[in-house]
């Protein structure tokens, strides 16, 4: 199985600020990694798909990069709606193995 | 707009039996690929299941494999999941999720999940 990783585990960031997240699969899983946000109570959202395709509807201070192993979702300057869970998957290969999500808190 | 609504969850016993259905009438159902995804209470997402749109291929999670069934009927727009031999360990939120593909696959649509809980 293909294993997620990301990090930081969580942060506390103010609004406005640039905000990083990685996530590092344990094999190359070439381009086939999507991220999502989840808030408290409420189903997972698609955010970015094949590492840095915007989904539709998603705002653009939301970018994703990466290939390979190593993959980043910033948010450009992070809005009070911004505050999440978000979790990388990848598409690669069954299981579709998700990261154990990164937790975006107020600071 | 996809909506896509779950339904089924319930407290059931170890060893017990469940099924769960995800319904949606608002797009072509039949033309694409559905998974289940689960969420234990506090915990992250986990990929349980996949089946195609004409049923012809199905994958499990290890964790569920030999235990659950997915299925679906496209006829009834509707998903599936026959789950038994139900463990503490299945306590979770389960989700639907339609499985778009277009250079890479994800799950761009998500209904709002059904609780199941096992326990005595």
């Amino acid at each position: 199985d293909i294993q997620m990783t990301q990090s930081p585990s969580s942060l506390s960031a103010s609004v406005g600020d640039r905000v990083a997240i990685t996530c590092r699969a344990s094999q190359s899983i070439s381009s086939y990694l999507n991220w999502y946000q989840q808030k408290p109570g409420k189903a997972p959202k698609l955010l970015i798909y094949t590492a840095s395709s915007l989904q539709s509807g998603v705002p653009s201070r939301f970018s994703g990069s990466g290939s390979g192993t190593d993959f980043t979702l910033t948010i450009s300057s992070l809005q009070p709606e911004d505050f999440a869970t978000y979790y990388c998957q990848q598409s690669y290969s069954t299981p579709w193995t998700f990261g154990q999500g990164t937790k975006v808190e107020i600071k | 707009e996809v909506q896509l609504v779950e339904s089924g969850g319930d407290l059931v016993q170890p060893g017990g039996s469940l099924r769960l259905s995800c319904v949606d009438s608002r797009f072509t159902f039949s033309s694409y690929g559905m998974n289940w995804v689960r969420q234990a209470p506090g915990k992250g997402l986990e990929w349980v299941s996949y089946i195609s749109s004409s049923s012809s291929t199905t994958y499990y999670a290890d964790s569920v494999k030999g235990r659950f069934t997915i299925s679906r009927d496209n006829a009834k727009n509707s998903l599936y999941l026959q789950m038994n031999s139900l463990r503490a360990e299945d306590t979770a939120v389960y989700y639907c999720a339609r499985r778009y593909c277009s250079t890479g696959c994800y799950d761009d649509s998500w209904g709002q999940g059904t609780l199941v809980t096992v326990s005595s």
